[in-house]
């Protein structure tokens, strides 16, 4: 298996314009998670998947995020507008759950630079 | 409020050398506790991770103790090699939540000269 796949690797925008991260988890996998990384912050959760429902979004910092999961292949983070406090590493995980399941596998992360 | 607390925030060893990670967490509800290892631009990798029904888990050179009473669980890296040079973090997730709903620790930055 190629592991969790994010698109872009690097994306630089500038302040007002939307941005969409991509995210293809690995097959059999149920969970899904979306975190952001920042040198303030460090990890954080940002929404849970599962069975491509949203069960936890309470790490979404605003209204101008926005998650979805259309099927249990693909898994998009959006924002709009985007803002420079937006600027972060973005990682997908996925994982099995049955219950507490197994260990969170994540992407290679998506490098966010908003100007 | 942080409930995941993380100590030191960088660490420098010589090859050979013992690399100890602490980490100590608030929420009682916690009962999976792994240790994550991060390369620059790549995305945090599962090293080792515990229950809190046994005190300690070893796997090759990596073994996490874990003290229930105190709230307490550390990383040890013994014989530690240039190749560990990483950044660590210690995380826990929730008693009926997804083992991939995680909160963090903030990070130590582990040098091993050679």
């Amino acid at each position: 298996d190629a592991g969790v796949i994010q698109s872009p690797r690097h994306e630089v925008t500038e302040m007002g314009q939307e941005v969409t991260l991509r995210c293809k988890p690995i097959s059999g996998h149920n969970s899904l998670f979306w975190y952001r990384q920042t040198m303030m912050r460090g990890l954080e959760l940002l929404i849970y998947f599962n069975n491509n429902v949203p069960i936890d979004d309470s790490g979404m910092p605003e209204d101008r995020f926005s998650a979805k999961m259309p099927n249990a292949s693909f898994s998009t983070l959006k924002i709009q507008p985007s803002e420079p406090r937006d600027s972060a590493v973005y990682f997908c995980a996925s994982s099995w759950s049955p219950g507490q399941g197994s260990e969170a596998f994540f992407g290679q992360g998506t490098r966010l630079t908003v100007v | 409020q942080q409930q995941v607390k993380q100590s030191p925030q960088s660490l420098i060893v010589q090859k050979g050398g013992i690399s100890i990670i602490n980490c100590a967490y608030e929420n009682t509800a916690f009962d999976y506790f792994p240790w994550y290892q991060q390369f620059p631009g790549k995305g945090p990798a599962l090293l080792i991770a515990i229950r809190p029904d046994v005190s300690e888990k070893k796997e090759g050179r990596f073994t996490i103790s874990f003290n229930k009473s105190a709230k307490q669980f550390s990383l040890h890296i013994m014989d530690s090699q240039p190749g560990d040079s990483a950044t660590y973090f210690c995380a826990a997730s929730g008693r009926g939540t997804s083992y991939g709903k995680l909160t963090f620790g903030q990070g130590t930055i582990l040098t091993v000269h050679p």
